[in-house]
């Protein structure tokens, strides 16, 4: 069964404070990790897809980063506006119909 | 930009009725997916399609059914509503036929509640 776990469930930062978010995924092997940012009441907003380890991508802020156990995405300086929830989702290579297995989110918090 | 368009943002049924949440997308996207999203639990797929008139079982179908007519739009109907399905849907389409790894794109959502 595939598995995504992502942590911290949730982080706080000043404006500024670069860090990183973790999405470690078990899955019978990987076609794609994707990572989404969600506001409030709001639909997940697609930011990333990684294919391969080793692979990176970046937009503004964030670089997300893939292992073949893992996923990052670094945040530098951020900025309130980043404040979101962040979630990653993998897709396996068996899986026919094109689904995803969500992570539970990483609710971020940036203050100025 | 894709654009996947839900019918309601907010809704309130009762207990017992028949509802139903729709969804459209703009991209000629084959692939469309109806998730719930509780808080706690994340995302859960109810529904998805992979073309007109076909449909598959998701993680959590019990309860739900959907209907695909056109390629546009995927509907999801509950059947009986009961308060458990009080919840935030999300619709979402992707591109690609088969072993497809193109990004899902998602709704604005509706947030259902069941009195």
């Amino acid at each position: 069964e595939d598995q995504v776990t992502q942590s911290p469930e949730a982080l706080r930062l000043q404006e500024g404070e670069s860090s990183s978010l973790n999405c470690s995924y078990t899955v019978s092997g990987l076609r794609g990790l994707f990572w989404y940012r969600q506001d409030p009441g709001k639909g997940p907003e697609f930011l990333f897809t990684l294919y391969s380890a080793g692979e990176e991508k970046e937009k503004e802020r964030l670089k997300a980063t893939l292992t073949k156990k893992e996923s990052f995405l670094h945040i530098t300086a951020p900025k309130p506006e980043d404040s979101a929830t962040y979630l990653c989702a993998v897709q396996a290579s068996i899986n026919a119909g094109n689904m995803l297995t969500f992570g539970g989110g990483t609710r971020l918090m940036v203050k100025p | 930009d894709v654009k996947v368009t839900q019918s309601s943002r907010y809704l309130v049924k009762r207990t017992g009725e028949k509802v139903f949440l729709e969804c459209v997308q703009d991209m000629d996207h084959e692939n469309m997916f109806w998730y719930r999203q509780d808080p706690g639990l994340g995302l859960r797929l109810i529904y998805f399609s992979y073309d007109v008139k076909m449909k598959e079982k998701g993680d959590i179908p019990e309860g739900y059914s959907v209907s695909r007519e056109k390629k546009e739009r995927f509907s999801l109907i509950l059947e009986s509503a009961s308060t458990n399905q009080t919840s935030m849907y999300l619709c979402a389409s992707s591109s690609g036929q088969g072993l497809s790894n193109q990004p899902q794109h998602f709704g604005d959502g509706t947030r259902l509640s069941i009195l």
